[in-house]
């Protein structure tokens, strides 16, 4: 099974800032990695897949990169609406499905 | 518009059995594989079963291999989760979720709102 690390487990950003997400697997998935928001209540919301690739309607300021084992999420301006959880994903060695365990983004 | 609804939620006893269902709309539900995925209190996201589009394949993660079983009605659009045995660390929002294309080497585009199950004496 391929672990998903994620880091940090909170990440503190004023609005308007830059913010870095990272997720690490224990062994290449290649491409397939995506990244998901999750707000309280609601159900995940995918932003990214295929390491790079914007889902329909997402906004340009959320960008995915990295292949094999480090990938990186970036949001380049906070807005408030952005507050929220962060999973990442990787769907290349199923089953199963693994996730990382999540980066909370607060308002510093 | 792509939407999945849940339901059959709720409070059971531990060693009890609930069926989950969730249903289809607004895209070709027999072309793509479907997933649950639950959410326990608190915590991350942990993926629980997949199935094929045309039913044919299944996949669980081990803690729920002989206790769950996922399956589907095409002719219904539907999606369902037999869930036996219940313990209480089954405990969780279930989300069913679709995959993004109709390879199954895809992560989940659209997720129901989802169902609470409760395991609990």
């Amino acid at each position: 099974e391929i672990v998903m690390t994620q880091s940090p487990a909170t990440l503190s950003v004023s609005p308007g800032e830059r913010a870095t997400l990272s997720c690490r697997a224990s062994q290449s998935v290649t491409g397939n990695l995506a990244w998901y928001q999750q707000k309280p209540g609601q159900a995940p919301r995918l932003l990214i897949y295929a390491a790079s690739t914007r889902a329909t309607g997402i906004p340009a300021r959320f960008s995915g990169s990295g292949s094999g084992t480090e990938f990186t999420l970036t949001i380049s301006s906070l807005q408030s609406e952005d507050f929220a959880v962060y999973f990442c994903l990787q769907y290349n060695n199923w089953p199963p499905w693994t996730f990382g365990q999540g980066t909370k983004v607060e308002i510093k | 518009e792509v939407q999945l609804l849940e339901s059959g939620g709720g409070l059971v006893q531990p060693g009890g059995s609930l069926r989950l269902s969730c249903a289809a709309s607004g895209f070709s539900f027999s072309s793509h594989a479907m997933a649950w995925v639950r959410q326990a209190p608190g915590k991350g996201l942990e993926w629980v079963s997949t199935i094929s589009g045309g039913g044919g394949s299944t996949y669980d993660t081990d803690s729920v291999k002989g206790r769950f079983t996922i399956s589907r009605d095409n002719s219904k659009n539907t999606l369902y989760l037999q869930m036996n045995n219940l313990r209480a660390e089954d405990t969780a929002v279930y989300y069913c979720a679709k995959l993004r294309t109709t390879v199954i080497t895809n992560p989940f585009d659209y997720w129901g709102q989802g169902t609470l199950v409760t395991v609990s004496s």
